[in-house]
């Protein structure tokens, strides 16, 4: 089945710097890419949705600047955490959608724990 | 704009016994439904999704989920619990579309006791 990888799994960085998370999908080919953020307890709130080729879609409240998202090719979908800061902590999920999947599939991948000190 | 509800924070069910984790659904036009499941520090697991044709959906690890559009719903079942169904369970609804986003219900945390 349709496999996506995400790296790493987690990450500890100081306030400040930046951080990328890849994800990549590892069978298939992805236009589409989604990226989510979950606090403890809570529901996955999508981030940002990524086309291959051209500029992310952002959610409403979700700042451009601060996470930078990039879709360069069908298998990669990079997302960057531009200065983080402690508020930023959180679990980051991608998915990614199969572009020869007729029927809608999300392959998501094993997520990636933030943690800003 | 679609939404989804899952009413109950938590689900405790004896091992062996049946279980239900309930999920209704807001959205415009036909949905595509979906359930996942997460183990702590996970990535979603898919167990089931319904796009058209029968209403009862059958999925991994014996799940199975009915689409009632009457009622807009999307329930979770399963005959028999196991121990190791222990999670935290997600319905996700996505409209009618190419590369839609899937919007989540709030999680239901299911607890399976001996």
């Amino acid at each position: 089945g349709a496999v996506v990888s995400q790296h790493p799994s987690r990450v500890i960085c100081k306030s400040g710097t930046s951080v990328k998370i890849e994800c990549r999908s590892l069978d298939f080919q992805a236009t589409t890419m989604f990226w989510y953020r979950q606090f403890p307890k809570q529901s996955l709130m999508l981030m940002a949705t990524s086309n291959e080729g051209s500029k992310a879609t952002y959610e409403q409240g979700v700042e451009k600047d601060k996470f930078l998202i990039n879709h360069a090719s069908l298998t990669l979908s990079t997302l960057t955490v531009t200065s983080a800061h402690p508020e930023d902590s959180s679990f980051y999920i991608c998915s990614a959608r199969d572009l020869l999947d007729l029927q809608p599939g999300y392959t998501f991948g094993s997520g990636t724990r933030l943690t800003v000190v | 704009a679609q939404s989804v509800a899952q009413p109950e924070d938590q689900v405790n069910v004896a091992e062996g016994n049946p279980l239900t984790v309930k999920c209704t659904y807001s959205v415009s036009g036909n949905p595509y439904l979906f359930w996942y499941v997460q183990y702590p520090n996970r990535g979603l697991q898919f167990l089931l999704k319904y796009i058209t044709g029968d209403n009862l959906v059958k999925g991994s690890y014996g799940f199975e989920a009915e689409f009632n559009k009457s009622q807009t719903s999307f329930h979770l079942k399963k005959p028999s619990a196991l121990v190791s169904d222990s999670a935290l369970y997600f319905c996700a609804v996505a409209h009618t579309g190419t590369a839609s986003k899937l919007t989540f219900g709030t999680g239901t945390r299911l607890q399976v006791t001996l």
